[in-house]
């Protein structure tokens, strides 16, 4: 059983070039999320989606840009990478119904913009 | 503005004895609480968690209690084992807002042997 599956672990990009952390579960949950985590800091909700084709802002979207045409996938896409996004990013999901069952986190894909 | 707040950045405890963490919150909204345990490299695993209901819950070597009046939580592993050495987040959700989690900065365990 894999869970939440975030690919690539790290990676290094230049100011001003773009990428897509992936993130994919294997759970049937209906809700993912993603996170960024600065050093000394919480995490933080970047962005989130309750289902195929419906996401929403959380509380720092700035910069970012998401997609959910499956249940199954919700990947992250950076479009001009800058040094305040350094960080490290998780994805997690949860079924969404109830208050039973807890968020189910990746391992985290590391990032440094240079 | 920080509505959930782990203001101890670091613990370290002897192993057997009690490790007590630490959380305050200041939205009276939040109806739900959660403890998260995190190694390096690794993605946050759910812990322990209770319901504004309740002022404690617990579950094997961990408890939680919870005081709405102080509005404050907190987390007691006892007793404390090398392997519970990790980032502690603490975090709270309110039902108006759906699932969506407010996280604390974290507190680092370090159990001693």
């Amino acid at each position: 059983n894999a869970g939440v599956t975030q690919t690539p672990k790290f990676r290094i990009l230049k100011i001003g070039q773009s990428m897509t952390l992936q993130c994919t579960q294997d759970m049937n949950h209906n809700y993912m999320y993603w996170y960024r985590q600065d050093p000394g800091m919480g995490l933080k909700l970047i962005y989130y989606s309750v289902g195929a084709g419906i996401t929403d802002k959380g509380e720092v979207p700035n910069g970012y840009n998401v997609s959910r045409s499956t249940t199954e996938d919700f990947p992250l896409r950076l479009e001009l990478a800058a040094p305040s996004q350094t960080s490290v990013y998780f994805c997690a999901s949860n079924p969404g119904q109830g208050v039973r069952e807890p968020q189910h986190f990746g391992d985290g894909t590391r990032l440094s913009i240079l | 503005d920080q509505q959930v707040k782990q203001n101890s950045p670091s613990l370290s405890v002897q192993e057997g004895r009690i490790s007590i963490l630490n959380c305050d919150y200041t939205n009276s909204m939040f109806d739900y609480f959660l403890w998260y345990k995190k190694y390096p490299a690794e993605g946050p695993t759910f812990l322990i968690s209770i319901s504004s209901i309740k002022d404690k819950n617990e579950d094997g070597r961990f408890t939680v209690f919870l005081n709405k009046s102080a509005k404050h939580l907190s987390l007691h592993i006892v007793p404390s084992q090398p392997g519970d050495s990790a980032v502690y987040f603490c975090a709270a959700r309110n039902m108006e807002y759906g699932n969506k989690l407010v996280f604390g900065a974290g507190t680092i365990l370090r159990v001693k042997s």
